[in-house]
């Protein structure tokens, strides 16, 4: 069964601190994507980034960096130098190819990110 | 660049009548999903479209229904409302997942609809 987790409930930070959101998950397939959505007060979901099962490099967009490890089942985000704007629930997502690869997505639970002045 | 457009964005009804929330995907996106989002909770997944025929169903019941028309567009068909439906429902569209590809879906506003 797939299954996503995102352990941290919320995350409180100081403007300017580094923050790192976990995100675990759990799949059978051999096949499939990872995602991150960032959910501001407004409600929007905003996607960030996808990511392959084949592709383990990590990546780097501005302040925001993602770390895939297979070895551990997990896809963990970090964002440098957190700013006011950074405050969103922030979602992991996972899709499994399996038999069909219909695409839905399975959401972890959040992380509510407060970044304070 | 265009978005996915979502109405109404904000409905109230009372119990046991009836909603339609209507979905319009972004441009050249042949794939659409609706889902649920309640309070403090995450999204969860309801029913996908490919083509006009539904490619996947989650955790819808059985008292809504969904369609997607000739020009990609989607309906959301809700009846029998309960005080439990009230949510944030999102749609989503994306091209067609096929082979080992799966594609980034990107959501509307979403629809608030509460039920008194």
């Amino acid at each position: 069964a797939q299954k996503v987790t995102q352990a941290q409930t919320e995350i409180s930070v100081v403007e300017k601190e580094d923050v790192t959101l976990d995100c675990v998950y759990e799949t059978r397939d051999t096949t499939y994507y990872l995602f991150w959505y960032k959910q501001p007060p407004s409600g929007e979901l905003v996607f960030l980034i996808r990511r392959n099962s084949f592709d383990e490099q990590n990546e780097i967009s501005g302040r925001y960096s993602w770390n895939f490890q297979k070895s551990t089942s997990s896809f963990n985000f970090t964002i440098t130098a957190s700013q006011v704007v950074d405050s969103a629930v922030y979602f992991c997502a996972l899709s499994e190819r399996g038999s069909s690869n219909t695409g839905k997505l399975i959401f972890g639970q959040g992380t509510t990110l407060q970044v304070k002045p | 660049a265009a978005g996915v457009i979502q109405s109404p964005r904000h409905l109230i009804k009372e119990k046991r009548e009836t909603a339609t929330l209507k979905c319009y995907p972004i441009p050249r996106h042949d794939t659409v999903y609706w889902y649920q989002q309640g309070p403090g909770q995450d999204p969860q997944f309801l029913i996908s479209f490919y083509e006009k025929m539904q490619s996947d169903k989650g955790s819808i019941p059985d008292r809504f229904s969904a369609q997607q028309f000739s020009d990609y567009h989607s309906e959301l068909n809700m009846s029998s409302l309960e005080l439990g439906d009230s949510a944030l429902y999102f749609c989503a569209s994306s091209y067609h997942s096929s082979g080992t590809a799966i594609y980034e879906q990107y959501f509307g506003p979403g629809t608030r609809l509460t039920v008194t």
